[in-house]
């Protein structure tokens, strides 16, 4: 069946370090790919996503590369901010099927100045 | 355009009650999925839903839980008889008729439900 598998964490940081979150899936279709955000106390919002293999999602300086050989859509960013304190979590959409979301079990980043 | 839209945001009940959670989806967004996170985990699917239908509840407890989408009016989920184990926080996603099998989903800020 569908799955994703995300990096544990939590993960701390100093402010201007790089920040990778690496996730894995499994999916029996072309699935769709995202990452999601999750502030304290605040629903879900989409960072960005990837719908076919090569794509490239970025929004607000995170990005995120859909390898298809590697079944891999590892988070990154070069220089993270406190603001990016939050939890990510990675997430698919089979196209096979229902479309609901598959989420990781999501990772927690403190950032510190 | 106003976003996925629930409430209440907090909820509590005794156990044995029942809570109703609701869900306003974004305009023009005629699907809607439920959620439910317990506490330091992921989110896990639940059912989704098109106006007047349930097309996939294959992630909803076997008792005690149902959900609608009426012609009008806001989705409900509804829990009869609580327990202590459905304190969590369930959100609600929209999303517009689907392209290609492609999916976005939009969140609502979720409701807390604490039982007691």
């Amino acid at each position: 069946g569908d799955s994703v598998t995300q990096m544990e964490g939590p993960v701390t940081l100093s402010e201007e370090a790089f920040l990778t979150i690496n996730c894995t899936y499994t999916a029996t279709g072309y699935p769709s790919l995202f990452w999601y955000v999750q502030y304290p106390g605040e629903g879900l919002q989409l960072l960005l996503k990837a719908t076919k293999a090569d794509d490239k999602g970025s929004n607000k300086g995170f990005e995120a590369t859909y390898r298809k050989e590697t079944t891999s859509f590892h988070l990154e960013k070069g220089s993270v901010q406190v603001s990016d304190s939050a939890v990510y979590f990675c997430a698919l959409s089979d196209s096979v099927g229902a479309n609901n979301l598959f989420f990781g079990t999501g990772t927690r980043l403190t950032v510190i100045p | 355009n106003a976003g996925v839209m629930q409430n209440p945001r907090h909820l509590v009940r005794r156990r044995g009650q029942e809570a109703r959670l609701r869900c306003s989806p974004m305009k023009g967004h005629s699907h809607v999925y439920w959620y439910r996170q317990l506490p330091e985990e992921g989110l896990k699917f639940m059912v989704y839903l098109q106006k007047e239908n349930i097309i996939d509840e294959s992630g909803m407890p076997k008792e005690r839980f149902s959900a609608e989408f009426p012609k009008e009016g806001p989705s409900i989920l509804r829990i009869q008889q609580v327990v202590r184990g459905d304190s969590a926080a369930y959100f609600c996603a929209s999303s517009p008729p689907l392209a290609g099998g492609h999916n976005e989903q939009f969140f609502g800020p979720g409701t807390r439900l604490t039982v007691l």
